[in-house]
C-alpha cells in the first residue's frame, strides 16, 4: 500500500486560511468516507481533528473543517492561529482492509 | 476519562522481538464499539498502521508487516499487546496504541506513545 499524498509544506499568516490536500486512489480517498486528519505538535500523539471526511470530534475548533472530492480530501483551516503550527496527517481506510497515512505536512504560521 | 497507556522495553537487540502492552482504563476493552490498534512512527516521519484487534479476538494487519506481528487481546486484563519479532534498527519508531470507533475513521483516543530502539 502506497503513501496518501500531501504537499510537504504549507504556510499562511494569522487570521489567513488554509488548505491541505491528501491525494490516494480510488482503493483508498475515493472509495470510502473513512479519512481522518490528525494534527502533531512536536513530541506529542497525534490528534484527531477531523474524521470520515467532514466530522469534527467534540472540543475541536469549528475552523477546522473537511472534503473530499473524488480520489483527493482536504483540510480547510480558517482564522489561523499562531497555535494551528504543527504537522497534519491525514489517513484512509482501503479496499484491502487496511489504513494507509499520508506522509504529513508542515504548517507554519509566518 | 478514557485512558491508553503503552508500556515495554525501550531497547531491543536486532533479530529479537518488540514486545509491547497497551493497558485501557477508563473503559472497558470489551466493547464491541471499538477497535483497538497499533501505530508507529519512526524519528522525522509519519505513522504508520500496524494493525488492529476486536475484543473477540479478531486481528487485521497491515501487510508489509504481517508475517512478523502478532496483536493479542486480555479482555480480564483491559489490554491488548503487540508482539514484533525479528526486529531491524528500522524498526525503531514510537510506537501507539489507539482506539478507534467501528464503522468509521474516528481514531479518537491514543496513548501517549513509547520510543523503542532497535540496537544492539
Amino acid at each position: 500500500q502506497s503513501a496518501l499524498t500531501q504537499p510537504a509544506s504549507v504556510s499562511g499568516s494569522p487570521g489567513q486560511s488554509i488548505t491541505i490536500s491528501c491525494t490516494g486512489t480510488s482503493s483508498d480517498v475515493g472509495g470510502y468516507n473513512y479519512v481522518s486528519w490528525y494534527q502533531q505538535h512536536p513530541g506529542k500523539a497525534p490528534k484527531l481533528m477531523i474524521y470520515d471526511v467532514s466530522n469534527r470530534p467534540s472540543g475541536v475548533s469549528n475552523r477546522f473543517s473537511g472534503s473530499k472530492s473524488g480520489n483527493t480530501a482536504s483540510l480547510t483551516i480558517s482564522g489561523l492561529q499562531a497555535e494551528d503550527e504543527a504537522d497534519y496527517y491525514c489517513n484512509s481506510y482501503t479496499t484491502s482492509g487496511t489504513w494507509v497515512f499520508g506522509g504529513g505536512t508542515k504548517l507554519t504560521v509566518l | 476519562q478514557l485512558q491508553l497507556q503503552e508500556s515495554g522495553p525501550g531497547l531491543v537487540k536486532p533479530s529479537e522481538t518488540l514486545s509491547l502492552t497497551c493497558t485501557v482504563s477508563g473503559g472497558s476493552i470489551s466493547s464491541g464499539d471499538y477497535y483497538w490498534g497499533w501505530i508507529r512512527q519512526p524519528p522525522g516521519r509519519g505513522p504508520e498502521w500496524i494493525g488492529t484487534i476486536y475484543y473477540d479476538g479478531a486481528t487485521y494487519y497491515n501487510p508489509s508487516l504481517k508475517s512478523r506481528v502478532t496483536i493479542s487481546v486480555d479482555t480480564s486484563k483491559n489490554q491488548f499487546s503487540l508482539e514484533l519479532r525479528s526486529v531491524t534498527a528500522a524498526d525503531t519508531a514510537v510506537y501507539y496504541c489507539t482506539r478507534r470507533r467501528r464503522s468509521s475513521s474516528n481514531r479518537d483516543y491514543w496513548g501517549q506513545g513509547t520510543l523503542v530502539t532497535v540496537s544492539s
